[in-house]
């Protein structure tokens, strides 16, 4: 089982939809939790940490459920600036590398 | 500040050449990483450092040596290139210690073909 699994995609959605992506991880031991966001042809970067009680950022929510081992993001209202693909990020401690689950594709359609 | 600055951006290389993609960052982070990401693959782990003097291997070492002769520099260094190293790299870094909620920060990448 890889250590973090995400749900490919591409997810297709119109402008103004909910939509939610899962991401499952193996390591119990896991502390810290995260979502980045990649545009095309760009480097990653942190759209947001994933917190125990979970944590909402404008349109952005970000729950974890440990006993279950997954994380997940909600976002509302989809703009087209949306567009991108999301990546789960999992790290045992501060030390240790971080694991990448392979990013779920996100289109937003006007 | 830069951030994580990556040079070059593209490279083209012949098979057996060998080159280093150059990594510096000039936020005092301890913890350096090369990724590189294949179409499908996502982001696969090929050498870290936690520190000057220190590194050790990733998921997909092989092909690959690293040194972190400074806390700023990390270079990559491909041995003898070859096609299957066709790929995007990219260099991170972040804030070491035992808070593990610190952002890891992200190259813009060096794309390198492998003919």
């Amino acid at each position: 089982r890889k250590e973090v699994e995400q749900d490919p995609g591409p997810f297709n959605v119109p402008e103004g939809a909910t939509v939610a992506f899962n991401c499952t991880y193996s390591n119990s031991a896991s502390q810290s939790f995260f979502w980045y966001r990649q545009d095309c042809r760009k480097e990653p970067k942190l759209l947001m940490s994933v917190y125990s009680s979970g944590n909402e950022d404008g349109r952005f929510t970000a729950q974890l459920n440990r006993a279950s081992q997954y994380i997940s993001l909600l976002i509302r209202d989809s703009k087209l600036s949306d567009s991108a693909t999301y990546l789960c990020v999992v790290i045992s401690r501060g030390n240790t590398p971080l694991v990448f689950g392979k990013g779920t594709r996100l289109s937003v359609i006007a | 500040n830069a951030g994580v600055t990556q040079t070059p951006k593209f490279q083209v290389l012949k098979t057996g050449q060998s080159m280093t993609l150059q990594c510096a960052q000039d936020m005092n982070h301890e913890y350096m990483s090369w990724y590189r990401q294949d179409p499908g693959m996502g982001l696969r782990l090929i050498h870290y450092s936690v520190g000057a003097g220190i590194t050790d291997q990733g998921e997909v070492p092989n092909g690959y040596n690293v040194s972190r002769s400074t806390t700023e520099d990390f270079p990559l260094r491909l041995l003898s290139a070859a096609p299957s190293q066709t790929s995007v790299y990219f260099c991170a870094s972040k804030a070491s210690g035992a808070v593990s909620y610190n952002e890891q920060f992200f190259g813009p990448g060096t794309r390198l073909t492998v003919l």
